[in-house]
């Protein structure tokens, strides 16, 4: 059974940059899927963040790339991201998700952190 | 980008009933489309994916259907345990969700 963990500072200043990792348990970050973040603004929907793959290899939301930056550790089975310039726009729950991929095509979030709020604000 | 809407942006229905929602694509993402459900605090679980197969586990009163750019998901007897925002998701990058449907009991 797959498991994700966010960790990370709870409390980012504005203008400063929210750093997370999900550690990967039950499962190699090596396999052959894609590994995402997603956040939720409290009392709103999801947004798709963006996802790497264990090559290194990422896909970003346009809305958000030029702040994103997502890592592959292989050696620690985790990934993290990195999100600069925060605004309190950016105050939201934080997941990381497992993307399944399946005949080369990447499909379904199928395994999820418990999610880490992280708040902006000085 | 894919846009996703979703209606009703709520509902309230009786214990038995059966529920419907729908999720319109605007483009067509085939049967590219997945549905989640979200209890209050937790993260969100996948129920059904390409439109219409219901994931290992997931209680059968739970189903989808539909291709193109129009999709529905349906709970066919409305329990208390359903009660959750259903959120749809097509596949292509970037990955977007429909803004979710909030479900309670009457």
């Amino acid at each position: 059974q797959v498991q994700l963990q966010e960790s990370g500072p709870g409390l980012v200043k504005p203008s400063g940059t929210l750093s997370l990792t999900c550690a990967v348990s039950g499962g190699s970050i090596s396999s052959s899927n894609w590994w995402s973040w997603i956040r939720q603004p409290p009392g709103k929907g999801l947004e798709w963040i963006g996802e790497i793959y264990h090559s290194g290899s990422t896909n970003y939301n346009p809305s958000l790339k030029s702040r994103v930056t997502i890592s592959v550790d292989k050696s620690k089975n985790q990934f993290s991201l990195k999100l600069s310039s925060v605004t309190a726009a950016d105050t939201a729950v934080y997941y990381c998700a497992r993307r399944l991929v399946w005949l080369d095509v990447p499909y379904y979030f199928d395994y999820w952190g418990q999610g880490t709020l992280v708040t902006v604000s000085s | 980008d894919i846009q996703m809407t979703q209606s009703p942006s709520s509902l309230s229905a009786s214990v038995g009933d059966r529920v419907t929602i729908t999720c319109q694509a605007s483009q067509d993402i085939s049967n590219y489309l997945n549905w989640y459900q979200q209890k209050p605090g937790k993260a969100p679980k996948l129920l059904i994916y390409d439109a219409s197969n219901l994931e290992t586990g997931v209680p059968s009163r739970f189903s989808g259907s539909g291709s193109g750019t129009d999709f529905t998901f349906t709970i066919s007897s409305l329990q208390p345990e359903d009660i959750a925002t259903y959120y749809c998701q097509q596949y292509d990058n970037p990955v977007t969700f429909g803004p979710g449907t909030k479900v309670d009991i009457k």
